[in-house]
């Protein structure tokens, strides 16, 4: 049963930290998109890679927000450094998107990591 | 630009009832449309879509949902519910016109009580 995996589930920490998330998406997807979750906010995209290139990231801060995709198993979104008010729920999503765009199918979602920033 | 709205935050339904949460979409070419669900300290999965063809599409979990070109809409169903099918519902929105990424709305709270 193919899953998205994101690691760690759980993370606290320490305003002005650093933080990495990592992502798993389901193999022979070639999009990745990260997200994030709050109560206020909703669901909101952040970035989102095709074929390990980003495509875009204007939902991001880019002053302490980044997003890479080192291979084609592997995603990671850091934060450096960290703020409370990035307390949220972060989640994975990947997906198979065709060439002409004419083809997209449904995202698949991870578990999420839940980000407490203290 | 791609927009999706969904009007309630919170439906009520009776278990056995039919159930309907509804979403409304606005996009500059044509529309591919999703209904995700979130279970508590889950992440969102899916439960259907539309591309193309059929304007009533049915999904997992017993869930089916009607297109409607002239309406922009786009409400998820269900026949009868289940006190299993409380959740948070998402709705979301790809324009042909944009990039892979998909819009979604704020989601509705679905409760099914017994």
């Amino acid at each position: 049963d193919a899953r998205v995996t994101q690691t760690p589930r759980h993370k606290v920490t320490e305003m002005g930290q650093e933080v990495t998330m990592r992502c798993q998406p389901i193999l022979g997807h070639n999009t990745v998109f990260w997200y994030r979750q709050t109560m206020m906010q909703g669901l909101e995209l952040l970035a989102y890679f095709r074929n390990r290139a980003p495509l875009d990231d204007s939902g991001m801060p880019k002053d302490r927000f980044s997003a890479e995709m080192p291979d084609a198993t592997l995603a990671t979104l850091k934060i450096q450094p960290s703020e409370p008010r990035d307390s949220a729920v972060y989640f994975c999503a990947s997906g198979l998107t065709g060439t002409s765009g004419g083809v997209y199918n449904e995202q698949f979602f991870g578990p999420g990591t839940r980000l407490t920033v203290l | 630009a791609q927009s999706v709205a969904q009007p309630e935050d919170q439906v009520n339904v009776a278990e056995g009832n039919p159930l309907t949460v509804k979403c409304t979409y606005s996009v500059s070419g044509n529309p591919y449309l999703f209904w995700y669900v979130q279970y508590p300290n889950r992440g969102l999965q899916f439960l259907l879509k539309y591309i193309t063809g059929d304007n009533l599409v049915k999904g997992s979990y017993g869930f089916e949902a009607e297109f409607n070109k002239s309406q922009t809409s786009f409400h998820l169903k269900k026949p009868s519910a289940l006190v299993s099918d409380s959740a948070l519902y998402f709705c979301a929105v790809r324009d042909s016109n944009s990039g892979y990424a998909l819009n979604f709305g704020k989601g509705t709270s679905l409760l099914v009580t017994p």
